[in-house]
Parts: C-alpha cells; sequence; structure tokens
C-alpha cells in the first residue's frame, strides 16, 4: 500500500529564502506524485505533478520538484520565497497502475518579512 | 465543463440523521473520490471509484457509504451522523492524463 510522509509539519522562512519542503513516499509499484497548496478556507490548487517523465518537475508560482527513486523522495523548493507563498502545501501520492490518491498530512509554510 | 460540483456547501446535522453529500462532473473521469479534511489535517481517503459500478474502501471509510451508479455522479451517504463526521468533505476527479478537479467543499457540522 501507498503512503505519503511530509516531514515537518511547520516549516517558517524569510522572506527571499529558499523553500524546501519535505515529502518521501512508499509504493511497490511506480508512483504518480503530486504537490497541492491550499489556502485558508480554500480548496486545492495543483501545484506540479511527476507522471515518470522527466524526474525534474516545474510547477506554478516558481515551485518545482525533483523525483528521487533511490531516496523516495519528491521534495519540493522554490529559490525566493514570496510573502504570498504562506500557506498550507500537501504532497500526494497514486500508484501508477491503480486509483487511490493518498495525502500527506501538510506542511504549513510561514513567510517572515 | 462545470468541473467538480459539490452540494450542498454548508450542512448542519443532529446525532443520529442521515444525508448524502452530492458531487457530480461532467469531464467523463473515471477516477472519483472522496475526502475528508479536519482542521489542521491533512485530507483522508474516504472512499475512491475506479469507474461506474466499481467503487472502493479508502483510509476512512467507516460510518460512510457510496454509489456510482454513472460515471457522472458519486454521492456519499452518512447514515447515522456523529460528532467525530464534523469535517470539510471534498470530491474530485481525475482525468487519463493526471490532471485532478476538486470540488469546492462542503462544511458539514454535526451537533
Amino acid at each position: 500500500a501507498q503512503s505519503v510522509t511530509q516531514l515537518g509539519s511547520h516549516v517558517s522562512v524569510s522572506e527571499g529564502a529558499l523553500v524546501l519542503l519535505r515529502c518521501n513516499y512508499s509504493s511497490s509499484v511506480p508512483p504518480y506524485l503530486f504537490w497541492y497548496v491550499q489556502y485558508p478556507n480554500q480548496g486545492l490548487q495543483l501545484l506540479l505533478k511527476y507522471t515518470s517523465a522527466a524526474t525534474l518537475v516545474k510547477g506554478i508560482n516558481g515551485f518545482e520538484a525533483e523525483f528521487k527513486k533511490s531516496e523516495t523522495s519528491f521534495h519540493l523548493t522554490k529559490p525566493s520565497a514570496h510573502m504570498s507563498d504562506a500557506a498550507e502545501y500537501f504532497c500526494a501520492v497514486r500508484e501508477a497502475q491503480g486509483g487511490k490518491l493518498i495525502f500527506g498530512q501538510g506542511t504549513e509554510l510561514s513567510v517572515k518579512p | 465543463n462545470a468541473g467538480v460540483t459539490q452540494t450542498p456547501k454548508f450542512r448542519i446535522l443532529k446525532i443520529g440523521q442521515s444525508m448524502t453529500l452530492q458531487c457530480a462532473q461532467d469531464m467523463n473521469h473515471n477516477y472519483m473520490y472522496w475526502y475528508r479534511q479536519d482542521p489542521g489535517m491533512g485530507l483522508k481517503l474516504i472512499y475512491y471509484s475506479v469507474g461506474a459500478g466499481i467503487t472502493d474502501k479508502g483510509e476512512v471509510p467507516n460510518g460512510y457509504n457510496v454509489s456510482r451508479s454513472t460515471t457522472e455522479d458519486f454521492p456519499l451517504r452518512l447514515e447515522l451522523a456523529a460528532p467525530s463526521q464534523t469535517s470539510v468533505y471534498f470530491c474530485a476527479s481525475i482525468s487519463t492524463t493526471n490532471e485532478q478537479f476538486f470540488g469546492p467543499g462542503t462544511r458539514l457540522t454535526v451537533l
């Protein structure tokens, strides 16, 4: 069965600093991996996805993530944080041959001026 | 396309009451999902469906039921509402190219 672990329920960075949000997965078959962002009292917005093409995936708002099979990781990064990046971020995994889409517990990103 | 629609947006139930949360999509997607999100928590998968007539349990199915008689509709049924079911419920669908669509959510309170 697949699962997702997000390391750190809360990450705080200064404006302009690097953003790194960690996600590790387990899956018995090649996975599809996703990052979502959720602003307060809103639904989820897809940031980016990995579906077995290029291992470095670029998403919206300057975010990118790298699929590392050897480390079973899919960490989300952004070179320079903006105040508008403050939100909750969720990593999710879906087995390529299956239907279940499982989410991590989320990481709240705070950006300090 | 209307995308994924959910009704109602808000609902207050008394303990023991029943209700159905409606979810519909007009994109002909086979994969559909129901999640609940508790405050400060991630999304937990309740049930999912890979096509009409096929449903399967997710991570937290107890207290819920689903049906998938058509490709478009995927209703979630609460038979005996309990305070522990107070949550925000999201329905979602996924296309064959992994484009994902979430409904706006239903905020349910059980008192």
